[in-house]
């Protein structure tokens, strides 16, 4: 069975800062890989996706995210956050070609300061 | 709709009560998803309707839950004896089928507190 563990539980920053959380998966097959994000009183949205092609994806608000498969990583990443993206982010996989199941990480809550 | 509607919002239960929640899917959306959300524990995935197809009921954690969803559209997750550990956030989610993920739309969850 397919696992998504994400390293961070909590991270803080300042705006202007870089962002990375760091996503690990467990599956012996072809992936398709998710970051999706829930603001405060919001449901989740999706961030960005990888399906294949280019491990390097960019997504909504200035997020990217690089899929590694040498590492099994799907890290996210920001250049310099904004206080507006305080909120719990989770990393996800569907398995295969046909797989629709998602299995998400534990998520990481980010807080950034004014 | 224009999205998923669940409702309700919040619902205070006492122990050992029965509790229905209850998801309206988008228009159209071939497959729907249950998941709970508890503090500190992420996603966790409870059941998956696809179309006509017999459900995936793996990530139920006991028989004190199930669900249906009535004539492909709306689906109630229902949980039976409920215990405070059932206190979480349950989430539903639809999708076209075979869309490998990237059509999901969540709803904004039922809270449910056992008190």
């Amino acid at each position: 069975a397919q696992s998504v563990s994400q390293h961070n539980h909590h991270v803080i920053l300042s705006e202007a800062a870089s962002l990375e959380l760091g996503c690990n998966y467990s599956y012996g097959g072809t992936v398709n890989l998710f970051w999706y994000v829930q603001y405060p009183g919001q449901h989740l949205q999706l961030l960005l996706k990888y399906f294949s092609g280019d491990p390097l994806v960019k997504g909504i608000k200035g997020f990217e995210a690089e899929f590694i498969k040498s590492k099994f990583s799907f890290n996210l990443r920001k250049p310099s956050v904004q206080w507006s993206d305080t909120a719990e982010y989770f990393c996800a996989l569907t398995p295969g070609t046909a797989g629709n199941k998602l299995t998400f990480g534990g998520g990481t809550r980010v807080l950034v300061k004014p | 709709g224009a999205g998923v509607s669940q409702s309700p919002s919040n619902k205070v239960t006492e122990k050992g009560k029965d509790v229905e929640l209850r998801c309206d899917p988008i228009s159209g959306h071939t497959a729907l998803y249950w998941y709970r959300q508890s503090l500190g524990q992420g996603l966790e995935f409870l059941i998956y309707f696809q179309g006509n197809s017999a459900p995936d009921k793996s990530g139920l954690p006991s028989d004190r839950f199930s669900a249906e969803r009535t004539g492909g559209s709306v689906s109630t997750l229902t949980i039976q004896r409920t215990q405070q550990e059932d206190s979480a956030v349950y989430l539903c989610a639809s999708s076209f089928t075979g869309d490998r993920g990237f059509g999901y739309t969540f709803g904004s969850g039922t809270r449910l507190t056992v008190v």
